[in-house]
């Protein structure tokens, strides 16, 4: 999607190793948020973040952390993977001047094994 | 609880004819709805807004309702058309800081020629 890209776009990890997804935006937008996405559940907020340093928690932000140290980059970080976290992991950011309207990502697939 | 109900059935619909989506919602009060458009494998595309004062807005073969009364919004896609078989996601924001959104669990659309 354009002016937002998550990376990697797949991985296969092992339960118990920490594991680092990205999501860089090219549009200065303000907010970033992660969600995941899975069956039965549609899309859950992990953490959001309303500018640099400046994080909080979502729903389901058990098992994970976030961090922001430059306007363009959100990190998601699972410390200790558990075959509970397989999912697909959405970033978004959204600009208010816009109407409030998200823009995602393409979506990271991650499976713990 | 808070709760988001969309028909996690199928709609199957003939091309030509309006497709009506259905969204209702428990415990919120929402400063505004979103709907947003999602095919397999990618992130979800934001489609239409509307906020708590606004009865209906329209995009092209778009149009959203929104009945605070009734905690509902209807989402309606006329002359609908092969192209917008889809899954379609509503999202309510409140007016909490950090334009968080909860998501429905979203409505599989097929529009058969």
């Amino acid at each position: 999607d354009a002016g937002i890209t998550q990376s990697p776009r797949h991985k296969v990890t092992e339960t118990g190793t920490p594991v680092t997804l990205r999501c860089h935006q090219t549009e200065n937008h303000r907010y970033m948020y992660w969600y995941r996405q899975d069956p039965g559940h549609g899309l859950r907020l992990i953490h959001y973040s309303y500018g640099v340093k400046d994080t909080d928690k979502g729903e389901v932000s058990d098992g994970y952390s976030v961090s922001r140290s430059k306007t363009e980059d959100f990190l998601l970080t699972l410390e200790s993977a558990t075959s509970s976290q397989t999912s697909v992991y959405f970033c978004a950011i959204s600009d208010e001047g816009r109407g409030y309207g998200y823009t995602f990502g393409s979506g990271t697939r991650l499976t713990v094994v | 609880s808070q709760k988001i109900e969309q028909n996690s059935e199928a709609l199957n619909i003939q091309e030509g004819k309006t497709a009506t989506l259905t969204c209702n919602y428990t415990n919120y009060s929402p400063a505004y709805l979103q709907w947003y458009r999602q095919d397999p494998g990618r992130g979800p595309v934001f489609l239409l807004l509307i906020r708590e004062n606004e009865k209906e807005k329209r995009k092209e073969r778009l149009k959203v309702t929104f009945d605070t009364t009734l905690k509902q919004s209807l989402f309606h896609i006329t002359a609908s058309q092969p192209a917008d078989s889809a899954t379609y996601l509503c999202a309510l924001g409140q007016k909490a800081a950090g334009n968080k959104l909860t998501f429905g669990g979203g409505t599989r659309v097929l529009v058969k020629p």
